[in-house]
């Protein structure tokens, strides 16, 4: 059974650039969460996709986009960056319809904003 | 307003004793609890999990309890062992619009086992 993977791994980009961070869910899971944690934070809500669309978005604006693809996988799109986009971006993948709907995590992609 | 709330940022025990991590929150549409460990470098790895209509899960080394009317769980670890040094998150799940299954994390605290 494969793991959530994420790449790359870190990434280094400018103030006003954009940047893509792809995600491979785990075998058999439907759903993906993305979480962006900053230095001595928990990991805060993004957004999640299921199906292909978006299912429901934290506290986030609009520059902070996403796509799900029909093998699962995801892409985390920010434009604009900032200064304070500067964190660890995590991934995480569940089933739908589980009882618990755990999510599992990947390693994550270190994100500096210059 | 954080909605989960971790207030001890460290924890220190010696191999062998017991670990307890506290976990406050505040929003009563929380329907499930879990615990996620997080060494340097590495994303957050799911730990154990319990149900709001639950008041105890155990897994192995690993027990969490729950206490609904103070909005309190706590996670316990007998034997403490070296290897269980890490950050451990208490992460809260929401289920927001009937399908969108949120979680909503603490702070952490990090937990050192000393030889």
């Amino acid at each position: 059974e494969t793991g959530v993977t994420q790449s790359p791994t870190h990434l280094i980009k400018t103030r006003g650039q954009q940047v893509t961070l792809r995600c491979s869910s785990q075998s058999g899971h439907n759903t993906v969460s993305w979480y962006q944690q900053a230095l001595g934070q928990g990991p805060q809500f993004i957004f999640q996709y299921y199906r292909e669309e978006e299912n429901g978005r934290g506290n986030f604006p609009p520059r902070f986009s996403g796509l799900q693809f029909p093998n699962y996988s995801s892409e985390l799109n920010v434009n604009a960056l900032e200064l304070d986009d500067s964190a660890l971006y995590l991934c995480a993948s569940s089933l739908r319809g589980q009882v618990s709907d755990t999510q599992y995590f990947g390693p994550g992609t270190r994100l500096t904003v210059l | 307003d954080q909605q989960v709330k971790q207030n001890s940022p460290s924890l220190s025990v010696q191999e062998g004793r017991i670990s307890i991590l506290n976990c406050d929150y505040t929003n009563s549409m929380f329907d499930y609890f879990l615990w996620y460990k997080k060494y340097p470098a590495e994303g957050p790895t799911f730990l154990i999990s319990i149900s709001s209509i639950k008041d105890k899960n155990e897994d192995g080394r690993f027990t969490v309890f729950l206490n609904k009317s103070a909005k309190h769980l706590s996670l316990h670890i007998v034997p403490s062992q070296p290897g269980d040094s890490a950050v451990y998150f208490c992460a809260a799940r929401e289920v927001s619009g009937g399908s969108n299954y949120k979680l909503t994390f603490g702070k952490g605290t990090l937990l050192t086992v000393n030889p």
